[in-house]
Formats: structure tokens, C-alpha cells, sequence
């Protein structure tokens, strides 16, 4: 049973740019959350999608936007790239029982290190 | 809304030795899970344990063990018998919407 990946693994962009990171959740899973780890900090939330809706946004600006297909994979976009914005992006899979809050146990993928010169 | 607070930065032990992670945290809810994530060089984010709050026995994970203390707030993670796999990250987090993490506890587990 595959986990949750993400892909690419490495990117490297430079400011202004625009970067489009992927991530397949475990099978069985129907929630994808976006996490931003900076160096030596625990992971911030950017925001969660759920029946291809977003459905909860953390403290981060419109630049970050996302995507959920039918099959609940998901994609993070970050429009006019920042040097703050290199960082581990992390995806993390759930499932979502009835509809309401999630509380189950999210799975991490293994991340994708962004780089912006 | 909700805290996470982990106390200490740097950790280091020696194989085979035991040593117990602190973490508190801050809510209103009643009913909550807890989780211990794992973070190796490799980058990786591992569960290593979960403990539900209406549960009064504390979690369990081989060497893993939780000693939670609800009135408290707290959620300590003790690792037995140390090895030297055990070097991470080691992260507190308590869920909502989204997981709110600690700001981690760098672990060395020494020859």
C-alpha cells in the first residue's frame, strides 16, 4: 500500500516565479493538507482540501492557492515567489469521517525542498 | 485557539538510556486527540504515537510511551532503550482542522 508522495522532490526557482508542487494521498484518504516548514521550525498549515473544495485556510497570503482532483490528489500553487517562500513543503493525507472535522491521524509525504534565488 | 509548547530545543542521551520529551499545550475542547510526529534527516514526518483524550490509559508504542496528563495539559513522550535511529525531530502536534505543531525538540541519541 503506497503512502502519500509528492512530487518533485527538489525544485530550485528564482523571485517572480511561479511553482506548481503535486501530491498523491495514501489510499483510502479523501483529505490533502499543505504544510510549510521553514528551516528549524515545525510545520505552518497553508490550507486543506476536501471534496475538492479548499476548507480551511491557515495565515498565508492568495499568492498560495490549490487544487483537488476527483481522485484526491492535490496540487499547491505559489504565484510571484518570494525568497521566504524557500521552505519543505509538506503534503499530509486523512480521511474524513462523516463530513465533520477530521481527527483522524494525518500522513506526511516526504516532501518537496523548494529553493527561490 | 489552540497552543503547542515544546520546552526543550536540544536533547542529547546515550543508547540504550531513557529520555522523555516535553510538551504542553492550550485548548477549551474536552475531546481532542494528541500526536507525536518524528522528523529524521531524512525529512521524512513519522507518527510515532497518538493519544485520545477521553482515554485515561496512557499510549503505548514498543518503546514509545505517553504520559499525558489532561487536567494538566500535558503530553510527554518517554523513549526507552535508545538507539541511535532515534535521532530526529521530534514534534508535538494537536489537531483541528489542521495539525498545530510545537516547535520541536532536536533528539541526539549518542554511541
Amino acid at each position: 500500500d503506497a503512502g502519500v508522495t509528492q512530487s518533485p522532490t527538489h525544485l530550485i526557482k528564482t523571485r517572480g516565479q511561479q511553482v506548481t508542487l503535486r501530491c498523491s494521498p495514501k489510499s483510502g484518504h479523501d483529505t490533502v493538507s499543505w504544510y510549510q516548514q521553514a528551516l528549524g521550525q515545525g510545520p505552518q498549515f497553508i490550507f486543506q482540501y476536501y471534496e475538492e473544495e479548499e476548507r480551511q485556510r491557515g495565515n498565508f497570503p492568495d499568492r498560495f492557492s490549490g487544487h483537488q482532483f476527483p481522485n484526491y490528489s492535490s496540487e499547491l500553487n505559489v504565484n510571484a515567489l518570494l525568497l521566504g517562500d524557500s521552505a519543505l513543503y509538506l503534503c499530509a493525507s486523512s480521511v474524513t469521517s462523516g463530513g465533520h472535522e477530521p481527527t483522524d491521524t494525518q500522513y506526511f509525504g516526504p516532501g518537496t525542498r523548494l529553493t527561490v534565488l | 485557539a489552540q497552543t503547542v509548547t515544546q520546552s526543550q530545543p536540544e536533547m542529547s542521551v546515550q543508547e540504550a538510556e531513557t529520555v522523555t520529551l516535553s510538551c504542553t499545550y492550550d485548548t477549551s475542547e474536552s475531546n481532542y486527540y494528541l500526536f507525536w510526529y518524528k522528523q529524521p534527516p531524512s525529512r521524512q514526518m513519522i507518527l510515532v504515537i497518538r493519544q485520545e483524550a477521553y482515554k485515561q490509559q496512557n499510549a503505548t508504542e514498543n518503546r514509545f510511551s505517553v504520559n499525558f496528563q489532561k487536567a494538566a495539559k500535558s503530553f510527554s513522550l518517554k523513549i526507552s532503550d535508545s538507539q541511535l535511529g532515534d535521532t530526529a525531530m521530534y514534534f508535538c502536534a494537536f489537531p483541528g482542522y489542521a495539525l498545530n505543531f510545537g516547535k520541536g525538540t532536536s533528539l541526539l541519541v549518542t554511541p
